[in-house]
């Protein structure tokens, strides 16, 4: 079985400029997360897409920030004017939420670095 | 206040020995989950393993155990029989049953060095 494909894996850009990050969940999860991790930190969720519908986006930076997932499958990640402090990597993670642990598995990650 | 506290940002083991990752938690949920992932430098976090507040026995998986001993709200990780390949950074993270999400909160991790 396939795991959680991220694309790309590393981006530089200079400040200012849009970037997007993509992002394909194991196959059936019907919920799909976007998680920010800062260098020397545990992950921060963005946002959780159960299906299509952003269920919880409330640490995503609306102004800058945005997301979506059409047809409750792949998602996209967008920052636009993208900032110094952006330089992170976002992790993708899925989970299929029909009980159970619920477990989320996630992706290599896409390593950014805003000049 | 954090939910997940790690206070060892960094463990040296030697290879084939048993290390214990530490991991306290902070909850007045009664039920909830507990995550162990580990984090090589390539990235990718890989899931190791998951302790409910509600099993009675300590989860195990493979060479990983969880250490869970819900009065003093630990949940620390043993890996036994260490391998130059379990170098990596180590997150124990929660999930809260009373959000009715499967949101997870992370600690910082700590990172561990296996010396052969």
């Amino acid at each position: 079985e396939a795991g959680v494909v991220q694309s790309p894996r590393y981006k530089i850009i200079e400040k200012k400029q849009p970037v997007a990050f993509w992002c394909n969940p194991i196959s059936g999860h019907n919920t799909l997360y976007w998680y920010l991790q800062n260098l020397g930190q545990g992950p921060e969720l963005l946002i959780r897409y159960e299906n299509e519908e952003a269920v919880d986006d409330s640490q995503l930076p609306k102004d800058r920030f945005s997301a979506e997932r059409l047809k409750g499958v792949d998602s996209t990640l967008k920052i636009q004017p993208a900032e110094l402090g952006d330089s992170a990597v976002y992790l993708c993670a899925s989970s299929l939420d029909r009980g159970g642990v619920k477990t989320q598995y996630f992706g290599p990650g896409t390593r950014l670095l805003v000049l | 206040a954090q939910k997940i506290t790690q206070t060892q940002p960094g463990m040296f083991v030697q290879e084939k020995e048993a290390v214990t990752l530490d991991c306290t938690y902070d909850t007045s949920d009664q039920s909830y989950g507990l995550f162990w992932y580990k984090q090589p430098s390539s990235g990718e976090m890989i899931f190791l393993i998951y302790q409910g507040s509600y099993d009675e026995q300590n989860a195990t998986e493979g060479r990983y155990s969880l250490n869970f001993q819900k009065a003093r709200k630990s949940a620390n990780l043993v890996i036994s029989a260490s391998q130059l390949g379990d170098s990596a950074m180590y997150f124990c993270a929660m999930r809260e049953a009373q959000t009715g999400a499967n949101n997870l909160f992370f600690g910082t991790g700590t990172r561990l060095t296996v010396i052969p």
